[in-house]
């Protein structure tokens, strides 16, 4: 059963970067159907992508944060990464891991499995 | 970006009841729309994939329609358990945009 955990600060200063992992257990991250991804979701809101990547290392990203985002895969631990600089309060959120599954019947294209997500505070 | 609305935000019933969410987006996705389940303190579950299609161990109560630009997600028969907020999202295209999210409550 494929698995995803966040892992990293949970309160970080502003103007600082924000560092989270996501370490993906049961499986590899190193399949041709899968992009990776965070989500983040601030108290009370909703959802908002922030990125994906590809086990190859190719990324793209949510243009209202792509200047201060960067997601990055190391396979030989099965983790993926996101670093978001220049942190205001209003990056104060739940962040999410997810796999992004190509694979589905049809033209199915969704984010099937999820970390249970880290709480994130900015705030000096 | 595309723009996915909900509607309603939000929605009271009681079990047994049949409940529709609609969901349009501001361009036409074909039948690149999801929707989630989300319980307070928990992480999304992904009911629906391409429009219609349950995802795999989601009760059958759950049923999914739409193409284009509108799109609903129906659930025939309420159950305790169903009480949650609703997101759709569309995956036609970058950025992957989520609606605000339709909270169904007793």
């Amino acid at each position: 059963q494929l698995q995803l955990q966040e892992s990293g600060p949970g309160l970080v200063k502003p103007s600082e970067t924000l560092s989270l992992t996501c370490t993906v257990s049961g499986g590899s991250i190193s399949s041709s159907s899968y992009y990776w991804g965070w989500i983040r979701q601030p108290p009370g809101k909703g959802l908002e992508w922030i990125g994906s990547i590809y086990y190859s290392g190719s990324t793209y990203y949510n243009p209202s944060l792509k200047s201060r985002v960067t997601i990055s895969v190391d396979t030989s631990k099965n983790q993926f990464s996101l670093k978001l600089s220049s942190v205001t309060a209003a990056d104060t959120a739940v962040y999410y891991c997810a796999r992004r599954n190509l694979a589905l019947a049809g033209t199915g294209d969704a984010f099937d499995i999820w970390g249970q997500g880290t709480m994130v505070t900015v705030s000096s | 970006d595309i723009q996915m609305t909900q509607s309603p935000s939000s929605l009271s019933a009681s079990v047994g009841d049949r409940v529709t969410i609609t969901c349009r987006a501001s361009q036409s996705i074909r039948s690149y729309l999801n929707w989630y389940q989300q319980k307070p303190g928990k992480a999304p579950k992904l009911l629906i994939y391409a429009a219609s299609s349950l995802q795999s161990g989601v009760p059958s109560r759950f049923s999914g329609s739409g193409s284009g630009t509108d799109f609903t997600l129906t659930i025939s028969s309420l159950q305790p358990e169903d009480f949650a907020t609703y997101y759709c999202q569309q995956s036609y295209s970058t950025p992957h945009t989520f609606g605000q999210g339709t909270k169904l409550e007793i």
